[in-house]
């Protein structure tokens, strides 16, 4: 069975901070999906990131940064110099069946920025 | 980019009626779509995989009597609470699989939120 950790539940960070979110996957298959989603309090799940299996560079783009490790089944995400509009609900999710994409989601890390 | 839209955004019902959920690909067809359902303050769950032109498939614990799932067209898909209680409340997020040779990508509707009175 799949299963995604996000353990940190809330974070609060000054404007201009740095912050990195935990997500810890486990998983039987070699192939597999790794996600990032932003939940606005809107409820929009919005996409950030799609990462294989096999794929494990690390990706900027812009504030956002990714670190994947293997080793470790982490997939971590930072987000550099945070803004106000970077609130939000994030969720990281795992996908184990290549062409399928059930998703498994983690239970969300709150982050607020504090002006 | 790709489009899905939910109908309706929100709404209200007494106990007892029955709801029903749209889920549309606007530019794009999806041979599978997926429901899902998010209480407050937690994590979606996945509780069925829409095939167009078959049976859904249902995640353990989910009743199919009760959420019935209906996949008549390429961009269409419905999701309908039969005899709602208030313990259905939740939001209910539909995504549609956008099929590419080597890259298929999922993409998310906005969301209905049902409130059961």
């Amino acid at each position: 069975a799949q299963k995604v950790t996000q353990a940190q539940t809330e974070i609060s960070v000054v404007e201009k901070e740095d912050v990195t979110l935990d997500c810890v996957y486990e998983t039987r298959d070699t192939t597999y999906y790794l996600f990032w989603y932003k939940q606005p309090p809107s409820g929009e799940l919005v996409f950030l990131i799609r990462r294989n299996s096999f794929d494990e560079q690390n990706e900027i783009s812009g504030r956002y940064s990714w670190n994947f490790q293997k080793s470790t089944s982490s997939f971590n995400f930072t987000i550099t110099a945070s803004q106000v509009v970077d609130s939000a609900v994030y969720f990281c999710a795992l996908s184990e069946d290549f062409g399928n994409e059930k998703l498994t989601f983690g239970t969300g890390t709150r982050l607020t920025i504090i002006p | 980019g790709a489009v899905v839209s939910q109908h309706p955004s929100w709404v209200i019902c007494k106990s007892g009626t029955s709801v029903k959920i749209e889920c549309r690909s606007l530019d794009f067809q999806a041979t599978t779509m997926f429901w899902y359902r998010q209480f407050p303050k937690q994590s979606l769950m996945l509780m069925a995989t829409s095939n167009e032109g078959s049976k859904a498939t249902y995640e353990q614990g989910v009743e199919k009597d009760k959420f019935l799932i209906n996949h008549a067209s390429l961009t269409l898909s419905t999701l309908t609470v039969t005899s709602a209680h208030p313990e259905d409340s939740s939001f209910y997020i539909c995504s549609a699989r956008r099929d590419r040779a080597g890259r298929d990508t999922q993409y998310f509707g906005p969301g209905t939120r049902l409130t059961v009175l």
